[in-house]
């Protein structure tokens, strides 16, 4: 079965610098999260978006923004990178109307996105 | 205090013996996930749980809505069963945004 893909995979970049992960949920999912795990940390949530429209918000910097597009992909874009912005990036992707994968609002996660800031 | 907690931290067990991790939380909650992350990072959803039992394979995830908790159980462990596993909840409150307990490592030696 078609699973969360995010790309990259992995991503170096410098201080100050900007990056962009990108997430495509499972088809037919309609709702999409991204959560922080920095190092030896639980994942944080960050935002998620259902139909194209941010649902709800947790402890993402101003720096960051995200949005889902008309094809229910979302990307996560980050500006003036801090060393503190190293972490693993994940995003998950539920249905909140039906899907034929889990139950209702069961959340799968992609493989994460490795950011390191020099 | 955490919202979510789990115990044992860390647990290491011989192959072939029956596991069980225990999750408490403190806030009233819609769903409760089980997750499974290798040390490579990616996290695998293994059950979602908002009463009763589940099973699938050698994993059983029980909840107690009444007393606030969880257990995840894994019968004839085997050394690829080692992995950190993660209690998360879905508030009442705070829509289908998870909040993570600490996770557990659990470490089956052959």
């Amino acid at each position: 079965a078609a699973g969360v893909i995010q790309s990259p995979r992995h991503l170096i970049k410098e201080k100050r610098e900007t990056a962009t992960l990108k997430c495509y949920p499972i088809p037919r999912h309609d709702t999409v999260y991204w959560y922080q795990q920095g190092p030896g940390q639980d994942p944080q949530f960050l935002i998620s978006f259902y139909e194209k429209m941010q649902s709800d918000k947790g402890s993402i910097p101003d720096r960051f923004s995200a949005q889902q597009f008309s094809d229910y992909h979302s990307e996560l874009n980050m500006s003036s990178l801090e060393l503190g912005d190293s972490a693993l990036y994940f995003c998950a992707s539920s249905s909140l109307r039906f899907s034929g994968r889990g139950s209702y609002n069961e959340q799968f996660f992609g493989p994460g996105t490795r950011l390191t800031v020099l | 205090k955490n919202e979510v907690e789990q115990s044992p931290q860390n647990l290491t067990a011989q192959e072939g013996e029956f596991i069980t991790i225990n999750c408490s939380y403190s806030v009233g909650i819609s769903a409760l996930h089980w997750l499974q992350q290798h040390p490579g990072g990616g996290i695998v959803s293994l059950f979602m749980l908002s009463s009763g039992k589940k099973k699938h394979g050698r994993l059983i995830a029980t909840i107690n809505i009444q007393e606030k908790h969880s257990s995840l159980h894994i019968t004839a462990s085997h050394p690829r069963d080692s992995a950190v596993y993660i209690c998360a909840v879905m508030r009442e409150t705070s829509g289908s945004r998870l909040t993570f307990g600490e996770g557990t490592q659990l470490t089956v030696n052959p």
